[in-house]
């Protein structure tokens, strides 16, 4: 069956304190490994994906990397503003040329000023 | 670019009435747009996927009678929600994809409450 788990499930941070969120995935036929924010009572956004191990992105104070079981998002000296649940997503093939997200439960981040 | 829409954004309705909700893909053509559920402290579960001018594809254990999906145009799709009950209140959010890559562009989800 396939899987993505994420860890911790929550994460209290000071400001400016950096730390790695975790996703690890059991899948057969990753096509990308997708990271989403999302904040209370709305939709995700859309931040990186990352197709092969060995990959990077960075986007301000975030970067995420992947290797074949699992994907960090690290998040360097972060700020409040950077409260959110943080999402990951593995896109399976899922016939006739379509692909389906199968999302982690997500970590919830806290950064305290 | 990418900006999806959902419109209502919160919806209260009577047990037994039906809820229609919009999902537009503003600035590109989505040739497949998703429809996802989320409980409180859950992740995302995949309702259906849609193809334009195509029926929808139900996941197992969603009733296709009671979500009606209609995905009518390259910029819109639409769930209804027939004869709500009090176990039907949720987040609904959509998501749409364009013809190249697989990114899906979320929008800002509709919350559902049946009394």
């Amino acid at each position: 069956e396939d899987q993505v788990t994420q860890s911790p499930e929550a994460l209290r941070l000071q400001e400016g304190e950096s730390s790695s969120l975790n996703c690890s995935y059991t899948v057969s036929g990753l096509r990308g490994l997708f990271w989403y924010r999302q904040d209370p009572g709305k939709g995700p956004e859309f931040l990186f994906t990352l197709y092969s191990a060995g990959e990077e992105k960075e986007k301000e104070r975030l970067k995420a990397t992947l290797t074949k079981k699992e994907s960090f998002l690290h998040i360097t000296a972060p700020k409040p503003e950077d409260s959110a649940t943080y999402l990951c997503a593995a896109a399976l093939y899922s016939g006739a040329g379509s692909y389906q997200l199968t999302f982690g439960k997500g970590t919830k981040l806290s950064v305290i000023p | 670019g990418a900006v999806v829409s959902q419109h209502p954004s919160r919806v209260i309705c009577k047990s037994g009435t039906s809820v229609k909700i919009e999902c537009r893909s503003l600035d590109f053509q989505a040739t497949t747009m998703f429809w996802y559920r989320q409980f409180p402290k859950q992740s995302l579960m995949l309702m259906a996927t849609s193809n334009e001018g195509s029926k929808a594809t139900y996941e197992q254990g969603v009733e296709k009678d009671k979500f009606l999906i209609n995905h009518a145009s390259l910029t819109l799709s639409t769930l209804t929600v027939t004869s709500a009950h009090p176990e039907d209140s949720s987040f609904y959010i959509c998501s749409a994809r364009a013809e190249q890559g697989e990114t899906q562009y979320f929008g800002p989800g509709t919350r559902l409450l049946v009394l």
